[in-house]
């Protein structure tokens, strides 16, 4: 199918790391991404990984990729009450002809 | 700021109604995606123009349409609308129109529907 799968809640302490996971469908997508939703905004691009890479640092933000299990997660650093919010993770499917998000996950963080 | 410009902000209306959403994209991005983004949906891609042309379809209803103008913004029209069509309608553009890095899509801040 064209599910992409995400667990729906995460709660982390502030300082500590979050780690959000992702499962995708499309052996074929060439690009996978990461969007963040704050309350009552549109989606922010975080970052994105190109399937012939295994890991992507940016900042605080950690992505891995494993094609064999189609499996992406977000390792996000010193979590701050700021990084609360949705993330989305996304491929594109079809060879690029749609775009497929999972169901976001809901990350608290609590002081 | 993505760049990506969406209005209006926010729209009420009534079932049975008609109503348009626009979207400019940042400048230089070609294709212009469409999503809805309901409670109980997530977010379900519509529909995908590059350049004036319809290029992907998603689960877009027949009683909604979209266009994209020479000036390459875009239209959603919704008709006949329902109460179950309350949504945010979101709006990104991207520069290219297949898969690759170019093909990163830049969101605009939505549209709150709500039908009553």
């Amino acid at each position: 199918g064209e599910d992409v799968e995400q667990s729906l809640f995460l709660s982390v302490r502030e300082g500590d790391s979050s780690v959000i996971n992702c499962t995708y469908t499309d052996s074929s997508s060439t690009y996978l991404y990461w969007y963040k939703q704050e309350p009552g905004a549109g989606l922010q691009l975080l970052t994105y990984i190109f399937s012939n890479m295994d890991m992507k640092q940016d900042q605080r933000l950690t992505v891995l990729l494993n094609k064999k299990d189609k499996h992406l997660s977000l390792r996000i650093a010193d979590t701050q009450t700021g990084d609360s919010a949705i993330y989305f993770c996304a491929e594109t499917i079809n060879y690029g002809q749609n775009f497929v998000f999972g169901p976001g996950t809901r990350l608290s963080v609590l002081p | 700021d993505s760049g990506v410009t969406q209005t209006p902000k926010h729209l009420i209306t009534a079932t049975g109604q008609r109503v348009t959403l626009r979207c400019s994209p940042r400048s230089g991005d070609l294709s212009v995606y469409w999503y809805q983004q309901s409670l109980d949906q997530g977010l379900q891609f519509l529909i995908q123009y590059y350049n004036g042309e319809e290029r992907a379809k998603g689960n877009i209803l027949e009683r909604f349409s979209a266009q994209q103008f020479p000036d390459l913004h875009s239209e959603l029209n919704l008709s006949s609308l329902e109460l179950g069509d309350s949504a945010l309608y979101f709006c990104a553009s991207s520069e290219g129109g297949g898969q690759s890095s170019t093909d990163t899509q830049y969101f605009g801040p939505g549209t709150r529907l709500t039908v009553l």
